[in-house]
């Protein structure tokens, strides 16, 4: 079946180095991806998104890399700060196939050493 | 501060009792969606309503009910629920089916 999973369920960084969280998916007629993110307590929160017409994207200190040939996503956190300290989570739509509905991935938690 | 809000932000029950979890969003969106988050588990979609109508249920159990009063309320009731229903139930809101959605804080979930 299609599924979005995490390579690696934990991730631990010096603060200021800069973090790559990977995920992979498996339904290549996915075409939108966002990166979640979840403090503790607290809802997942929106941190950048990318269609499939596109290979990169950047934010304020995140870029997100999508390699469909792989099929492939990634979230690059520049400069990691402890605030950065979360779950991420990838999610993948497929709007004609799914409804738009979204199907997330495990997780994978974040922690930043001072 | 995502505009979208759950009340209560905790709840413990027994498997015997009534409740409801209320979901309300402060931004426009014509969509809402129940998620269930369990530990260890990817985030699972339950329902899902698109201007008020139901467009989508994950196979949910029937002792959760959802209701969709209006574009801007979602409701979750809950009814003889067992104990490995215990989890965060979290509310998200997006503007139409297909954009980004939107997430409450969740209502943990207790069921004795």
């Amino acid at each position: 079946g299609e599924n979005v999973g995490l390579h690696l369920p934990t991730l631990s960084v010096q603060e200021g180095d800069n973090s790559i969280i990977n995920c992979a998916y498996s339904n290549s007629a996915s075409d939108y991806f966002i990166w979640y993110k979840q403090e503790s307590g607290k809802g997942p929160q929106f941190i950048i998104d990318i269609r499939s017409n596109m290979d990169k994207r950047q934010g304020q200190r995140v870029t997100v890399l999508l390699n469909k040939t792989v099929k492939h996503l990634s979230l690059q956190i520049a400069a990691t700060q402890p605030g950065d300290s979360a779950v991420y989570f990838c999610a993948e739509m497929n709007y004609g196939g799914s409804q738009g509905n979204l199907i997330f991935g495990k997780g994978t938690k974040l922690s930043v050493k001072p | 501060e995502t505009g979208v809000t759950q009340t209560p932000r905790h709840l413990v029950m027994g498997m015997t009792n009534k409740k409801s979890l209320k979901c309300e969003q402060h931004l426009g969106h014509n969509a809402m969606y129940w998620y269930k988050q369990s530990a260890k588990k990817p985030l699972e979609l339950m329902f899902v309503y698109n201007f008020k109508e139901q467009t989508e249920n994950n196979s949910v159990p029937s002792r959760f009910s959802p209701e969709c009063p209006n574009s801007s309320h979602l409701f979750l009731h809950l009814h003889t629920l067992q104990p490995e229903d215990s989890a965060l139930y979290l509310c998200a809101s997006s503007q139409d089916i297909g954009n980004e959605q939107f997430f409450g804080p969740g209502t943990r979930l207790t069921v004795l």
